[in-house]
């Protein structure tokens, strides 16, 4: 069956350092990749995707490359900022008949000024 | 603005008692879903819907119940038989075409009295 599998935290770094949150994924077939976010008492926000092997994700800074020889997809942000402290959670699409999204157990990242 | 509400936002029940929880969505999404969300567990599946008047079990469904009369509509019961209901629960809705994110509400959180 699908899997993903992130890098425990928690993570704690200084504002304006380089972030690194590992993922990788089992999967059959091809499957889609998503990054979502989540803040404190809030539900997930999509941050990124991917659909294909090579691309890459991007929004608010961060970024993700869809690796499939390597099955991962490593979130990175150059310059973290407080604001971007929160959960961290990657997710596989199997897609097809099934539309269901196979989620990471999520990284809380901890910014401090 | 188009988006899911989960209501209520806090939930208490009382041994023995039923309880259901309201996600609406106005995005015009087919698909809907529930999740529970435990501290270090990631998001769990609870029940899918991918079409009115049809639903699936997802991972966890023992001592919860769903029902889908309306396409806008999916709300999740929590029964007297789940004998461990605190939780943070996460309603989510996507078109049912491959590739696509799912689009959360913001919780409600259930606590036991």
């Amino acid at each position: 069956g699908n899997s993903v599998t992130q890098m425990e935290g928690p993570v704690t770094l200084s504002e304006e350092a380089f972030l690194t949150i590992n993922c990788t994924y089992t999967a059959t077939g091809y499957p889609s990749l998503f990054w979502y976010v989540q803040y404190p008492g809030e539900g997930l926000q999509l941050l990124l995707k991917a659909t294909k092997a090579d691309d890459k994700g991007s929004n608010k800074g961060f970024e993700a490359t869809y690796r499939k020889e390597t099955t991962s997809f490593h979130l990175e942000k150059g310059s973290v900022q407080v604001s971007d402290s929160a959960v961290y959670f990657c997710a596989l699409g199997s897609g097809g008949s099934n539309y269901k999204l196979t989620f990471g157990k999520g990284t809380l990242l901890t910014v401090n000024p | 603005d188009g988006g899911i509400t989960q209501s209520p936002k806090y939930l208490f029940r009382k041994e023995g008692q039923n309880v259901t929880l309201s996600c609406e969505q106005n995005l015009n999404h087919d698909a809907m879903y529930w999740y529970r969300q435990d501290p270090g567990q990631g998001l769990r599946l609870i029940y899918y819907s991918q079409i009115v008047n049809d639903f699936q079990k997802g991972d966890i469904a023992e001592g919860y119940s769903v029902s889908r009369e309306k396409k806008e509509s999916f709300p999740l019961t929590v029964t007297s038989a789940q004998k461990n209901p605190t939780a943070f629960y996460l309603c989510a809705s996507s078109i049912v075409t491959d590739n696509q994110p799912q689009h959360f509400g913001d919780g409600t959180r259930l606590s036991i009295l």
